[in-house]
């Protein structure tokens, strides 16, 4: 199915911090989709971006499609412990839906 | 009840044992996913069934058995498992606009937490 790489894999944030995570793939993409899963959770859809370019906030959450949509970023403001968790980004298979290996996010408070 | 609903949560099988997990959606949604996530690998996109037609997935061994008697309910059934199987097993389900092919978000249950002894 569909690759691709996520970096970082950890994230240590000081709280009140801001930080990115990235999303990258070899190929153009149709869309892709961001979910969170808390520690001993499941995962929960945030977002899903389709256009080329396409910029999509939620509170401190900002969401971003590349230009060539073969990548993608989410960048957190102002870190809260209710960030804690891991960060997936999500690409269509022939199957159904492709995750990258996630980024796991702690905060320092 | 509302969304995704997954038992057992928690299950602790033998090698020899016969089990099946349940996956439950109220979502009126018509497609239904099955995923494996271990320690340190990313999500594992297992079976999928899409207007209760299942898509082959030759990369699953035939311990696994996937069932889709309706669209709002799945099964997982295992029999003679490994210690390596041992996951959080998750179901997920979404509609598919197979006219559009616009995409939607995957809603996920809680999980079966299964460990293989």
């Amino acid at each position: 199915g569909q690759q691709v790489m996520q970096i970082p894999q950890y994230q240590h944030v000081q709280e009140g911090e801001d930080f990115t995570t990235y999303c990258n793939s070899s190929t153009t993409l149709s869309n892709i989709q961001w979910y969170k899963q808390r520690p001993g959770g499941h995962p929960v859809f945030l977002i899903q971006l389709v256009k080329s370019g396409e910029v999509k906030k939620q509170k401190r959450l900002t969401f971003q499609f590349g230009e060539a949509k073969k990548n993608s970023s989410l960048h957190i403001t102002a870190t809260q412990t209710t960030d804690v968790g891991t960060y997936f980004c999500a690409v269509p298979s022939p199957q159904g839906l492709s995750f990258g290996a996630g980024t796991t996010v702690t905060v320092r408070a | 009840e509302t969304g995704v609903t997954q038992t057992p949560r928690h299950l602790v099988m033998g090698m020899t044992n016969k089990k099946s997990l349940k996956c439950e959606q109220h979502l009126g949604h018509n497609a239904m996913y099955w995923y494996k996530q271990s320690a340190k690998k990313p999500l594992e996109l297992m079976f999928v069934y899409s207007l209760e037609e299942r898509v082959e997935n030759n990369s699953v061994p035939s311990r696994f058995s996937p069932e889709c008697p309706n669209s709002s309910h799945l099964f997982l059934h295992l029999h003679t498992l490994q210690p390596e199987d041992s996951a959080l097993y998750l179901c997920a389900s979404s509609q598919e606009d197979y006219g559009q092919r616009q995409p939607y978000g995957y809603t996920f249950g809680s999980g079966t937490r299964l460990t293989v002894v």
